[in-house]
């Protein structure tokens, strides 16, 4: 069935990187961009940006641009969202979820959630 | 970049009542980029409407969407003790923005 199987849950130190990971399965990996948000405890899901797999292609959101980066490989159709100098209100499960460039979201990762502590 | 405001924050119904959620915009939406979630504890968003008032796959017929401009509405005709969740409301903005509601707990009362 299609499916997004997310990375296992990490823990970081501030200032650290984190780098999930996110493989598809079930249908066309270059056919659909992917999405990347987050939710902290008690927030509102964020969207973060998204890559096409097809060209490698992005966008992030202003929010993060500089310190996300989301790349992917092809081979095993898995795409990658690094987050970089890591603060505590970082903390939060982050999703991948296939859509398009523009509209919803029809399937989600399992989250993995990202703890930032000193 | 639009804000979506949900109302209630906390619905408390019963099995078998009807359910109307209330997602409003502070800028014009294009009807075609509302969607709307559901989310249990321990799980991802699942998405229930698309275009403001499509089914998505697998979705009940007791689940409808309706709205434009402004104004959405999720309505669960009948509630199944299954629906008892969180639900969100998402819309798409030009250029790639993407922003959520705050969410509606939804209770068993």
């Amino acid at each position: 069935q299609v499916q997004l199987v997310q990375s296992g849950a990490e823990v970081k130190k501030p200032g650290a990187s984190v780098k999930v990971s996110c493989k598809a399965s079930g249908y066309t990996f270059t056919a659909y961009y992917i999405h990347w948000m987050r939710q902290a405890p008690g927030q509102r899901l964020e969207w973060m940006g998204w890559i096409n797999p097809n060209s490698g292609g992005t966008i992030y959101a202003q929010k993060f641009q500089g310190r996300v980066t989301m790349t992917r490989d092809t081979s095993i159709s898995t795409v990658y969202m690094e987050l970089s100098r890591l603060r505590s209100d970082d903390t939060a499960v982050y999703y991948c979820a296939r859509g398009p460039a523009s509209g919803d979201f029809d399937i989600w990762g399992q989250g993995t959630l990202v703890t930032v502590s000193s | 970049e639009s804000v979506l405001t949900q109302t209630p924050g906390t619905l408390s119904l019963s099995p078998g009542e009807r359910a109307t959620l209330s997602c409003r915009a502070s800028q014009s939406v294009s009807g075609s980029y509302l969607a709307w979630y559901q989310q249990k504890p321990g799980q991802a968003p699942r998405l229930l409407i698309y275009g403001a008032s499509t089914r998505a796959t697998g979705i009940p017929d007791r689940f409808s969407g309706s709205g434009s401009g402004t104004d959405f509405t999720l309505t669960i005709s009948r509630l199944e003790p299954e629906d008892f969740a969180v639900y969100y409301c998402q819309q798409y903005g030009r250029p790639y923005t993407y922003t959520f509601g705050q969410g509606t707990k939804l209770e068993i009362k």
